[in-house]
């Protein structure tokens, strides 16, 4: 089965670009990659997804290596509201969404 | 609605007492998934329909739990026999359709308590 790997936490100072990457080396060729996030006490928030081209909503930028091994999420601009946790998954069906990156947006 | 919609977004019941847990999906949305969330920990897949279809039914933790939908739309998560590990939130998701390309979209989840 696709498997990523975030980092645990990260912090980020408010107004500043967000980077969170994800390491997903042993995707298939048809599998998209999706980001999601959680606020505490809410369900998991769709942001954005992609498969080989790098992706742009209101909301953030995916970029996805060449070999798609790897993506990163970019929040352009961080506010406060932004504090959350981040899940990237990689398997549509049966996603275990893990324990993601709990993303701190300092003042 | 816009969303999808979770009813009751709280449940306190009894060990050993039935519960039913409903979702309804964003309108048009065919695939329908149903995950568990224990404090602190990741989601956990649990089942998801393809229409009124569940292909996978593995990741339902015993046979005290099922599920069901019904007309391509509403469908209910049904534990019986609860018990105390069994408190937990329970999230329900819809896309557009099963398969790669169509993300999915969350309930706000109900939250069971089992005393």
């Amino acid at each position: 089965d696709a498997k990523t790997t975030q980092p645990p936490s990260m912090d980020c100072a408010e107004g500043r670009a967000a980077n969170l990457p994800c390491n997903h080396s042993t995707i298939s060729g048809n599998e998209y990659v999706y980001w999601y996030r959680q606020i505490h006490s809410q369900g998991p928030q769709y942001i954005i997804h992609g498969l080989k081209n790098n992706e742009t909503n209101e909301m953030a930028s995916l970029i996805i290596t060449e070999d798609r091994k790897s993506s990163t999420l970019i929040l352009p601009h961080a506010t406060l509201r932004d504090t959350a946790v981040y899940y990237c998954i990689v398997r549509w069906q049966k996603v275990t969404f893990g324990t993601g990156t709990k993303l701190q947006v300092i003042p | 609605g816009a969303g999808v919609s979770q009813s009751p977004s709280n449940k306190v019941t009894e060990k050993g007492k039935d519960v039913e847990l409903r979702c309804d999906p964003i309108s048009g949305h065919t695939a329908l998934y149903w995950y568990r969330q224990s404090l602190g920990q990741g989601l956990e897949f649990l089942i998801y329909f393809q229409g009124n279809s569940a292909p996978d039914k593995s990741g339902l933790p015993s046979d005290r739990f099922s599920a069901e939908r019904t007309g391509g739309s509403v469908s209910t998560l049904t534990i019986q026999r609860t018990q105390q590990e069994d408190s937990a939130v329970y999230l329900c998701a819809s896309s557009l359709e099963a398969g790669e390309g169509s993300p999915l979209h969350f309930g706000n989840g109900t939250r069971l308590t089992v005393t």
